[in-house]
This record gives structure tokens, C-alpha cells and sequence, in this order.
């Protein structure tokens, strides 16, 4: 079966530019969580999706981020205009149910890098 | 609010020796605990979890971990190191009211030394 699939794996930009990550959760999945981890601040999770709503976005950063998953198959989350302190490696991560007591899937994720 | 402390962001031992990662908890209600693990470049999978059962969890590749209210830890050991051991990993609590937000330690980087 396929894992959790994000794209692209690397990007590279300047300040200001969009930067749009894309998340592809495991078949089935009804949940569906955006991590940003930094040497500085470890994993954080940014906003978390239940059956395409969301649900808790207290994480995310500023109002230049936001975060769509339109269906139950795909999820983007977009940066707008990007920052340097920006750079990171995000992951989306699902599940089937609730995250407290079952088990997290993440991606391989995607490692952004702004100029 | 929940918080998870590991103590020690980089340990080193011996390939065949035993592996102690250290984490400690806190929380105002009973915590479910985790461990993940990150090897190079990939995501983080899950080790073991507690949730209020068995206070001894056993997990995948040899690791296993003991809950230990009275002192607030949770720490994952494994009787002897391979060098495939060799990965980040990642302490984490939740409890049954918070539903899917779960917050992760800062880490410990483990090196085996052949």
C-alpha cells in the first residue's frame, strides 16, 4: 500500500514568493495533520484535518499560511509570501480515527529552503 | 497543558550495549505517551504507544518502554544496540480529551559506535 505522498520533496524560493506543499494521505484516512520541524523548535504541529474540516489550526504560524483539503484525498498547505524563517521541513502525517490512541503515518516531507 | 522533556539530545553507545533514551511528562490528566522514531531523510513511525493499559509496552525492532507514574517518565530502553538502531527519536503525549493534538519532545539524536 501507499504511504502518505508530499510533494515536492525539496523546493527551493526567494522571500515573497507562494510556496504550495502538497499531501496525498493514506486511503481511507480521516485524519490529516500538517508538522513543521526546525532545529530551533523541534515538531510543531501546525493544523490538523478531520474527515476534510478543520479542526485545530492554533498552530499555524501567521496569516501568511493557510491550509485546504478540498477532498479526502489531497491536502495543500500554502505559504504567501514566504519568509526565510520560513525554512523547515514540513510533514503531513494521517490516520484513521483519533491520533491520541492510534498511530501517526507520516510522509518523507517536504524540505523548503527560502532565499 | 501537556509537555514531554527528553533529557539529552544526542547519545552515543556501543553497538550490543543497551540503549536508555530518557523522557518525562507532564500532565493534569492521564497522559497516553509515545514513541516515534525518524531514521535519515524519512518521516517519523511509531515505536510504541501507551494508552492505560500494560505499563510495560513492548514495541517494534526490540524496544519497549515502562510508564512510571510516580515519577512522570516514560523512558524506552532496548538490551542491545544495533547499528540499524542508529536514528532520531521522538517522545510524545496526548490524553483521551484532546483528540488528535499530540506534542512531541525535542528529541534525542542515538549514534552507535561499532
Amino acid at each position: 500500500d501507499a504511504g502518505v505522498i508530499q510533494s515536492p520533496r525539496h523546493e527551493v524560493t526567494e522571500m515573497g514568493q507562494e510556496v504550495t506543499l502538497r499531501c496525498k494521505p493514506i486511503s481511507g484516512h480521516n485524519s490529516l495533520f500538517w508538522y513543521r520541524q526546525t532545529m530551533m523548535r523541534g515538531l510543531e504541529l501546525l493544523i490538523y484535518f478531520n474527515n476534510n474540516v478543520p479542526i485545530d489550526d492554533s498552530g499555524m504560524p501567521e496569516d501568511r499560511f493557510s491550509a485546504k483539503m478540498p477532498n479526502a484525498s489531497f491536502s495543500t498547505l500554502k505559504i504567501q509570501p514566504s519568509e526565510p524563517r520560513d525554512s523547515a521541513v514540513y510533514f503531513c502525517a494521517s490516520t484513521m480515527g483519533l491520533a491520541n490512541t492510534g498511530e501517526l503515518f507520516f510522509g518523507e516531507g517536504s524540505r523548503l529552503t527560502v532565499l | 497543558a501537556q509537555s514531554v522533556t527528553q533529557l539529552g539530545s544526542h547519545v552515543s553507545v556501543s553497538e550490543g550495549a543497551l540503549v536508555l533514551l530518557r523522557c518525562n511528562y507532564s500532565s493534569s490528566v492521564p497522559p497516553y505517551l509515545f514513541w516515534y522514531v525518524q531514521y535519515p531523510n524519512q518521516g517519523l513511525q511509531l515505536l510504541l504507544k501507551y494508552t492505560s493499559a500494560a505499563t510495560l509496552v513492548k514495541g517494534i525492532n526490540g524496544f519497549e518502554a515502562e510508564f512510571k507514574k510516580s515519577e512522570t517518565s516514560f523512558h524506552l530502553t532496548k538490551p542491545s544496540a544495533h547499528m540499524s538502531d542508529a536514528a532520531e527519536y521522538f517522545c510524545a503525549v496526548s490524553h483521551y480529551s484532546s483528540a488528535s493534538k499530540i506534542i512531541f519532545g525535542s528529541g534525542t539524536r542515538l549514534s552507535i559506535r561499532p
